[in-house]
């Protein structure tokens, strides 16, 4: 099992750009969801999945999109990056909502 | 809102010593809570959660947690700290009826020899 695969690890972009951050898992699990990690926030989750087809807002959806056509993979889509975007981004997946979750490794992303 | 509280930001420990990361949650109904530890570079691991039952749960690595329903907390322990427990600390509650994991800011550890 590769558990949660996040590609990139590292992406600059300019401000305006569009990007697509994926994140795949090979276990299986009907939820998804996509965090990001700003020092002195904890983690923030801007979109979830309880299964393909089903996609809901977090907490911070503003400037991101998610869609979930398949169990496996749970991209996320950034439409025109701002600085403010500028963070560490989080994949995760778990069996259900209340299980414990397993996070890939990050990406890190730089908005200039 | 539904949340959790990391009062602490850094916690400093003697190896060998019992260490105490402290977490308070404020949620209606009852709660749903784990704890998270993150290594420098790392992803988040999952260390332990309280659905239901027994108020000290126990899980990876030696920690475990006691949940206190009057006081509304759910604090990580260890009864000996290791250098290598030194990372990041991050208290989560499940909200959003049940769909959204809030964590809480985290707490920087630091076991010194």
């Amino acid at each position: 099992n590769a558990g949660v695969t996040q590609t990139p690890k590292f992406q600059v972009l300019k401000t305006g750009q569009s990007m697509t951050l994926q994140c795949a898992q090979d276990m299986n699990h009907e939820y998804m969801s996509w965090y990001r990690q700003d020092p002195g926030m904890g983690l923030r989750l801007i979109h979830y999945s309880v299964g393909a087809g089903i996609t809901d807002q977090g907490e911070v959806p503003n400037g991101y999109n998610v869609s979930r056509s398949t169990t496996e993979d749970f991209p996320l889509r950034l439409l025109s990056a701002a600085p403010s975007q500028t963070s560490v981004y989080f994949c995760a997946s778990s069996f259900w909502q209340d299980n414990e979750q397993f996070f890939g490794p990050g990406t890190r992303l730089t908005v200039l | 809102a539904q949340s959790v509280a990391q009062p602490e930001d850094q916690v400093n420990v003697a190896e060998g010593n019992p260490l105490t990361v402290k977490c308070t949650y404020s949620v209606s109904g009852n709660p749903y809570l784990f704890w998270y530890v993150q290594y420098p570079n790392r992803g988040l691991q999952f260390l332990l959660k309280y659905i239901t039952g027994d108020n000290l749960v126990k899980g990876s690595y030696g920690f475990e947690a006691e949940f206190n329903k009057s006081q509304t907390s759910f604090h990580l322990k260890k009864p000996s700290a290791l250098v290598s427990d030194s990372a990041l600390y991050f208290c989560a509650v499940l909200t959003g009826g049940g769909n959204k994991l809030t964590f809480g800011t985290g707490t920087q550890l630091k076991v010194e020899l």
